[in-house]
Parts: structure tokens; sequence; C-alpha cells
């Protein structure tokens, strides 16, 4: 079966420092891979989507980037975050039109 | 701008009522519709998709699309007190995006 794991489940980090958060997906290939950020009491906001190795699409200018150097690991960058960066980041997959599943999660507090 | 539109809530229901859950979207193209349940603190879980006009049902679970009006509802039927959760809608765009809405919460008194 399909698993997806992410890492750490807390953080928390002063402004201007770097941030890198994990994901990576077990038991499929070529997975459609999602960073997900969701602010305190709202909705889930689409960052960054990957249908390939080394294809990335962002969907919100800000100061965060992605990878996927593997097939089944995605990776959310900053070089300096930002206050405003606060937030629960989610990295799903899928495969096609279905339906995306989550990781548990990361809680980031910037400070 | 794609949209997905939904009631903030808190919807309050008494346990064994049925809940009610709304949500409309902007772009007639998609085919493809999801509810998620998300506890406080949780990442959210899959409960139901949809993708063809009229209703779905699983357990007590019901799912309806109707795309000329675009919307999509869902319906729990004998709410529980651990139904409690916000529910998410989600529709697929194009370049299998999925867009969330900002979710109705759910409260079930016991």
């Amino acid at each position: 079966s399909q698993t997806i794991h992410q890492w750490p489940a807390t953080l928390v980090q002063p402004v201007g420092s770097p941030l890198s958060l994990e994901c990576t997906v077990e038991g499929t290939s070529n997975p459609n891979l999602y960073w997900y950020r969701q602010a305190a009491g709202r909705g889930l906001q689409l960052l960054f989507y990957s249908v390939g190795i080394g294809q990335i699409s962002s969907e919100v200018p800000q100061n965060l980037s992605a990878s996927r150097p593997q097939d089944r690991q995605f990776i959310l960058s900053s070089k300096k975050l930002l206050l405003s960066d606060s937030g629960f980041y989610l990295c799903a997959w899928s495969i096609a039109e279905n339906g995306y599943t989550f990781g548990s999660g990361t809680r980031l507090t910037v400070v | 701008q794609k949209e997905v539109e939904q009631n903030s809530g808190p919807l309050s229901v008494p346990e064994g009522a049925i809940a009610s859950l709304n949500c409309t979207y902007s772009d007639r193209g998609s085919q493809s519709f999801f509810w998620y349940r998300q506890y406080s603190g949780k990442s959210p879980e899959l409960i139901m998709s949809i993708y063809s006009n009229g209703d779905k049902e699983d357990g007590r679970f019901t799912a309806q699309l109707n795309k000329a009006s675009q919307y999509v509802s869902l319906l729990i039927r004998d709410s529980q007190p651990s139904d409690s959760a916000t529910y998410l809608c989600a529709v697929i765009y194009s370049s299998y995006k999925l867009i969330f809405g900002s979710g109705t919460r759910l409260l079930v008194r016991p």
C-alpha cells in the first residue's frame, strides 16, 4: 500500500533562517506531488506541484521554492524565512485525478 | 481566479440529525470533486469523491453533485459527536490542481 512520510512534525525557526521540509512517498511510481500551506483558521493554499522529476510548478510567488530530486521525494525550501511563512505545511500525492492523500504535516512557527 | 466557496459555519446539529454541507465552484469545466474531513491540528482525510451528476452514498455519507448549478453537497446522516470537524470541499481544475474551499466547521451536540 502507498504511504507518505513528512517530517519534521513541528519546527520553530527564527526569522531569516533557512528552511527545508522533506516529503517521501512509498508504494507508487511517478506520483503527482504537492505542497500546500494552511494558515491558522484558513483553508489550504496550493504552493507547488510536480508531475515528474525536476518538474516544478509554482502557484504563489513568494520566498519559498520546491525541488523534486527523485521520483518519490519532494522538498520545500526557503533561504530566509519571514514571519508570514508560519503555518501548517502539508505534502500530498495523487495519481491522475483520484483523490489526493496528505502527509501528517509540519507545523512551522517563525519567531 | 478559480474559486471554491463554502460557508465557514459553525454548523451545529444535535446528535442523530442530518448535517448538510454545501459548496459552490466557479469553473464549469471541473470534473472531479472531493470532500475531506480535518480534525483540529491534523491533516485532511479524504471521505468522499464524486465525478458524475447525482448522488453517491458511502455508509452515513452521501455526496451530491449538480454540475449545471455548480454545487456539491455532503450529507451526514445520524451525526455523531465524533463527526465534529472541519469539512473541506475540493475541486480539481486544470493540470491536476486540487483547489480547496476554506471549510465548514461542523459541531455535533451530544
